[in-house]
C-alpha cells in the first residue's frame, strides 16, 4: 500500500524568499501525485499533479514541483512567496486505485 | 468554472440525533463525488466514493450504516451522519470530477460538524 510523508507540520518564510516543501511516498510503482493547497474556508485547489513524462511540473500560482524517483519524492518549490501563499499544503498519492493524503504543511508567511 | 459548494458549512447537532450535508457541482456535472474526512491538524482520509444512481463504495474501516451517502444526481451527493455521536464531530469535505477515479477532483470547502 502506498503513504505520503510530509515531513514538515510547519513552514516559515519571509516574503519574497524562496519556497521549498516537501513530499516522500512510498509506493512499489511510478505513483500519480498531486499538490493541493488549502486556505481557510475555500475548498483544496489543484496546484499541480505528476502522471508521468517531463519530471518537473508546472502548476498554478508560480509553483512548480519535481518528480525525484530515486528518492522518493516530489517536492514543491516556489522562487519567491507572496503574503497570500499562506495557507495548508497537502501532497496526495494515487496508486492501486486508493488516494492517500499526507498530513500538511502549515506555511507561514514573515512581512 | 469547476465549482463545488457544501451546506451547511457548521452545524452543530446534539447526540443521537442525525444531520444532513449536501455537496453541489454548480456549474458542471460530477460523474464521480467522494467524501473525506478531516481531523484536526491530520490528512483528508476517503469515506466513499458515489457515482450517480448507484451505490456509493465504502472505503475500509467507514461505517455505511452511519454515514449514509446519496448520489441522486449528477450535481447533488448528500452525506448523512446518522445517530451522531460526539466522536462524528469533524470536518467533512466533498469533491467532484466529471471523471471516474481521482485524477480530476474539485473540491468544496467543507462542513464543520460538531456533534455535543
Amino acid at each position: 500500500a502506498q503513504s505520503v510523508t510530509q515531513p514538515d507540520i510547519h513552514i516559515t518564510v519571509s516574503e519574497g524568499a524562496s519556497l521549498e516543501l516537501r513530499c516522500n511516498y512510498s509506493y512499489g510503482a511510478t505513483p500519480y501525485l498531486f499538490w493541493y493547497v488549502q486556505s481557510p474556508g475555500q475548498g483544496l485547489q489543484l496546484l499541480l499533479k505528476y502522471f508521468s513524462g517531463d519530471t518537473l511540473v508546472q502548476g498554478i500560482k508560480g509553483f512548480e514541483a519535481e518528480f525525484k524517483r530515486s528518492q522518493s519524492s516530489f517536492n514543491l518549490r516556489k522562487p519567491s512567496v507572496h503574503w497570500s501563499d499562506a495557507a495548508e499544503y497537502f501532497c496526495a498519492v494515487v496508486g492501486d486505485d486508493k488516494i492517500i493524503f499526507g498530513k500538511g504543511t502549515r506555511l507561514h508567511i514573515l512581512p | 468554472g469547476a465549482v463545488v459548494s457544501q451546506h451547511p458549512s457548521w452545524v452543530i447537532c446534539k447526540s443521537g440525533t442525525s444531520v444532513k450535508i449536501e455537496c453541489r457541482s454548480l456549474d458542471f456535472q460530477a460523474t464521480t463525488m467522494f467524501w473525506y474526512r478531516q481531523f484536526p491538524k491530520q490528512s483528508l482520509m476517503l469515506m466513499a466514493t458515489s457515482n450517480e444512481g448507484s451505490k456509493a463504495t465504502y472505503e475500509q474501516g467507514v461505517e455505511k450504516d452511519k454515514f449514509l451517502i446519496n448520489h441522486a444526481s449528477l450535481t447533488l451527493s448528500t452525506l448523512t451522519v446518522t445517530s451522531a455521536h460526539p466522536e462524528d464531530s469533524s470536518f467533512y469535505i466533498c469533491s467532484a470530477s466529471r471523471l471516474a477515479g481521482y485524477y480530476e477532483q474539485y473540491f468544496g470547502p467543507g462542513t464543520r460538524l460538531t456533534v455535543t
